[in-house]
């Protein structure tokens, strides 16, 4: 069965340093997410990826937060200059029409110290 | 914007027992999730709920939502061991795409 996957599984990088979370989502899907959870917390959306553009953004997601889709199969999210409240297990989702359910990855746990 | 509480926040049951978790939201259910995560891991898609009175069963586990409430339970029947985790409820409101979550409700089971 199709999985999203996420790379890598754990990160640990300094404050300040640029991070780049990658995620394979589900190859027939068109719609993409990102979400976090800070450890003990609730999950909370990020970002939604649409036709090549974001669709709707969470007061998280700010300047520091970008997402690309470089090529056909990847997605990913980068964290220009990461601060230590950025630590969290972020998760990737997707789906293939409005309709459907998300699936999500496994997440990649980001620590920053 | 809509809050989804549920409950218990944490369930210890002897395996073999019947059990069940609630999910309340502040606002009208359009779509509601259960999803299970298991420790420091990703989500499990269990079911989706989409109009009131639906109930739906995957092997031990039934969902129902009760759209008058805005509440949704899980029940899940003669609990194993591989049922622990963390049940979370997920919403997302009429002609929005992202999800909601709850806090998540732990489940143990004991052998």
């Amino acid at each position: 069965e199709p999985e999203v996957t996420q790379t890598p599984s754990h990160q640990v990088t300094q404050m300040g340093q640029e991070v780049i979370l990658r995620c394979v989502p589900i190859s027939n899907h068109l719609y993409f997410y990102w979400y976090r959870q800070i450890l003990g917390q609730k999950v909370e959306f990020l970002v939604s990826f649409y036709n090549n553009e974001i669709s709707e953004k969470s007061e998280i997601f700010d300047d520091q937060f970008s997402v690309e889709r470089p090529d056909g199969s990847n997605f990913t999210l980068k964290i220009r200059s990461t601060k230590l409240e950025d630590s969290a297990m972020y998760f990737c989702a997707s789906k293939r029409t409005w309709l459907d359910t998300q699936y999500f990855g496994p997440g990649t746990r980001l620590t920053v110290l | 914007s809509q809050e989804l509480e549920q409950s218990p926040q944490s369930l210890i049951v002897q395996e073999g027992k019947n059990l069940t978790i609630n999910c309340t939201s502040s606002k009208t259910l359009y779509g509601l999730y259960w999803y299970k995560q298991k420790y420091g891991e990703g989500l499990i898609f269990l079911m989706m709920l989409q109009k009131g009175g639906e109930e739906k069963s995957h092997e031990k586990i039934t969902a129902k939502l009760d759209e008058k409430k805005q509440q949704s339970s899980l029940h899940i029947t003669a609990s194993q061991p591989s049922h622990a985790g963390i049940y979370l409820c997920g919403a997302d409101n009429e002609g929005d795409d992202k999800i909601i979550f709850g806090k998540g409700t732990r489940l143990h089971i004991l052998p």
